[in-house]
């Protein structure tokens, strides 16, 4: 079994609209959570992390279940430039490894 | 310029051949990493390493291995390059204090005839 897993998708959306992309992980003992976005034949980015509260930054909200160990990003109002492949990356052990879904695609069609 | 810097940015090579990937940084991070992407398998760590004296095997260390020359290089090598090794590395970088995040290089893609 995969330690962290997504809906590769692809996800096709029009503009404006709304997506929500979900993650589970595998390790109860997982302690630090992120959203990181990659796009095509480049290198992945930190889009935000993910806190137990839930967080915001601008059109992007995270959430995360610790009880059943998933982890959420909403996109509101899709642009074009959205288009991109979201990793979600779930960290134990203080950092020392870090460990990726396999992404899901994400397409904003005008 | 880049603070993580990847050298080559692409090889193609034949099988048997050793190959080296270097990577620079100028972040002043302890920790460097390697990993490998794959078309649906996502990132997967080769090797990592928390200072010059640290190094330590990730999920997929078979048939690589890695040097850190310096707080600011490490660089991984494949010393018989196979087919199924083809795929697009990356070298990453963090804060020893950091709270997950990790800074990529432009990564290295590789193929192995």
């Amino acid at each position: 079994r995969k330690e962290v897993e997504q809906d590769p998708g692809p996800f096709n959306v029009p503009e404006g609209a709304t997506v929500a992309f979900n993650c589970t992980y595998s390790n109860s003992a997982s302690q630090s959570f992120f959203w990181y976005r990659q796009d095509c034949r480049k290198e992945p980015k930190l889009l935000m992390s993910v806190y137990s509260s839930g967080n915001e930054d601008g059109r992007f909200t995270a959430q995360l279940n610790r009880a059943s160990q998933y982890i959420s990003l909403l996109i509101r109002d899709s642009k074009l430039s959205d288009s991109a492949t979201y990793l979600c990356v779930v960290s134990w052990n203080t950092g020392n490894q870090f460990y990726f879904g396999t992404g899901t695609s994400l397409t904003v069609i005008p | 310029d880049a603070d993580v810097t990847q050298t080559p940015r692409n090889r193609i090579t034949k099988t048997g051949k050793r190959i080296m990937l270097e990577c620079s940084q100028t972040k002043g991070h302890d920790r460097m990493y390697w990993y490998r992407q794959d078309p649906g398998l996502g990132l997967q760590l080769i090797y990592y390493s928390f200072d010059v004296k640290d190094i330590n095997k990730g999920e997929i260390s078979d048939g690589y291995s890695v040097s850190r020359q310096a707080q600011a290089k490490f660089s991984l090598s494949l010393e018989s390059a196979i087919p199924n090794q083809t795929a697009l590395y990356f070298c990453a970088t963090s804060h020893t204090a950091s709270t997950g995040e990790l800074f990529f290089g432009e990564g290295s893609r590789l193929t192995v005839l």
